[in-house]
């Protein structure tokens, strides 16, 4: 089975500051895949980067960037120079095998909310 | 480029009635379809997923039914609805790519009141 731990309910950050959005995860998979989604209070949950558990280098997707550290087990979200723009619910996920046949689900952490001061 | 739909946007509904929710995607084929329920503060937990016209499986056993007629088509149902039915419901696709692992999209979801 697999795990998604955020343990952060709730983050401050001074506006044009960098943050780091905590994620750790537990998986006997040897293929899987990491996700970060953004939710802003519209609801619409919006995918903002993909790590491949293969992938040697960190994703990086112009102001978002996963700091991936396999051995241990944490995908954490850096944004850089935030906006209040970037204010939502941050949802770390981890793809994996629903059946033989390569079919996906995605497992969800409980979420950050971040908060952007001006 | 790919957009998915989902309608109502709102629904409030007393405790008993009927449910449907419908979800449409434009600019793919035969993309995988999920069902997502959000709880008020919560992460989401997969419902449905489907393959494929008419193939549809069910990650939590509950009082909520799924259908895929068209392929771009996905329909979230139930026959009487309970007081814990209420939540965000947000429909998702994702495509097949080389690698195994690929992203998933959302679309706008529904909020469901059950009063």
């Amino acid at each position: 089975a697999q795990k998604i731990t955020q343990t952060q309910p709730g983050m401050f950050v001074q506006e044009k500051e960098a943050v780091t959005l905590d994620c750790t995860y537990d998986t006997s998979d040897q293929s899987y895949g990491l996700f970060w989604y953004k939710q802003p209070s519209s609801g619409e949950m919006i995918f903002l980067i993909y790590q491949g558990s293969y992938d040697e280098q960190n994703a990086t997707e112009g102001r978002y960037s996963l700091n991936f550290q396999k051995a241990r087990k944490s995908a954490n979200l850096v944004i850089s120079a935030s906006q209040l723009g970037d204010s939502a619910m941050y949802f770390c996920a981890m793809s994996g095998l629903i059946s033989n046949f390569g079919n996906e689900k995605l497992t969800f952490g409980t979420g950050t909310r971040l908060t952007i001061i001006p | 480029s790919q957009t998915i739909h989902q309608w109502p946007a709102t629904l409030v509904q007393p405790v008993g009635s009927p449910l449907s929710l419908e979800c449409t995607v434009e600019g793919t084929s035969n993309p995988n379809l999920y069902w997502y329920r959000q709880a008020a503060g919560r992460g989401l937990q997969l419902l449905f997923y489907s393959v494929g016209i008419g193939q549809i499986s069910s990650e939590v056993p509950q009082n909520l039914s799924a259908s895929r007629p068209q392929d771009r088509q996905f329909i979230l149902s139930s026959k009487k609805l309970l007081l814990s039915d209420s939540g965000f419901y947000l429909c998702a696709w994702s495509a097949a790519r080389d690698r195994l692992l690929y992203e998933q999209y959302f679309g706008p979801g529904t909020r469901l009141t059950v009063t």
